[in-house]
């Protein structure tokens, strides 16, 4: 079974700001997906990017960029510029490829942002 | 393009009663899966439905049931429910195989007394 972990339970930082969120997973499957989703106080779980495991570029989306690391199992997220609506639980999220339909999303516990003014 | 809609937003129910909850996909997406989440288990998957079958199940007691409609509007069910049911029940659809990522919705807030 895969297992996600998340080790910063809560992290703040202040407006403009640089941060990282870690995420680590262990899995012995080769193709795989990894995600990042937020989930602000509206409850919506929103997704920030995605990672294909078979493509070593990193991924971007505006100011949000991965480091992922392969064979260390690491995926972390940094958020640059850092904005008063980045604040939200963060959720590091691992799936498989079954041959045939959905594979289950795997999360982390989350790490909870706080955007300082 | 309308989001994923979950109903009703917010439930109260008694020990021992049953619930529905309801869910509608962004219009095209075939599979809706189900998420229960907890402050003590956190995120754990309940099951997914694509084109009317259950493709996938977690680990969850044969009280939780879900179906997928033709339309692939989908419901889950709860009988007998316990206080440990209480829960934030999320519903996320994608076009086929999740790769793209989820679309979740806001969830219903199920809290029994």
């Amino acid at each position: 079974a895969q297992t996600v972990t998340q080790s910063q339970p809560e992290m703040s930082v202040q407006e403009a700001e640089t941060v990282t969120l870690s995420c680590t997973y262990d899995t012995s499957e080769n193709n795989y997906y990894l995600f990042w989703y937020k989930q602000p106080p509206s409850r919506q779980m929103i997704l920030v990017i995605r990672q294909e495991a078979y493509k070593q570029q990193n991924a971007t989306e505006n100011r949000f960029s991965v480091n992922f690391q392969k064979a260390a199992k690491s995926f972390s997220l940094k958020i640059s510029d850092s904005q008063l609506g980045d604040t939200a639980m963060y959720f590091c999220a691992f799936m498989k490829l079954l041959n045939f339909g959905n594979e289950k999303l795997t999360f982390g516990t989350g790490t909870r942002l706080t955007i300082i003014p | 393009k309308a989001g994923v809609t979950q109903t009703p937003r917010y439930l109260i129910k008694t020990r021992g009663q049953q619930v529905t909850l309801s869910c509608s996909p962004i219009s095209g997406h075939r599979s809706v899966s189900w998420y229960q989440q907890t402050p003590g288990q956190g995120l754990q998957f309940l099951f997914e439905y694509f084109s009317e079958t259950q493709r996938n199940k977690g680990n969850f007691p044969g009280r939780f049931s879900g179906r997928q409609f033709s339309n692939s509007r989908s419901e889950m069910n709860v009988s007998t429910l316990e206080l440990g049911d209480s829960a934030l029940y999320l519903c996320a659809s994608s076009a086929d195989r999740g790769t793209d990522g989820y679309t979740f919705g806001s969830g219903t807030r199920l809290t029994v007394v």
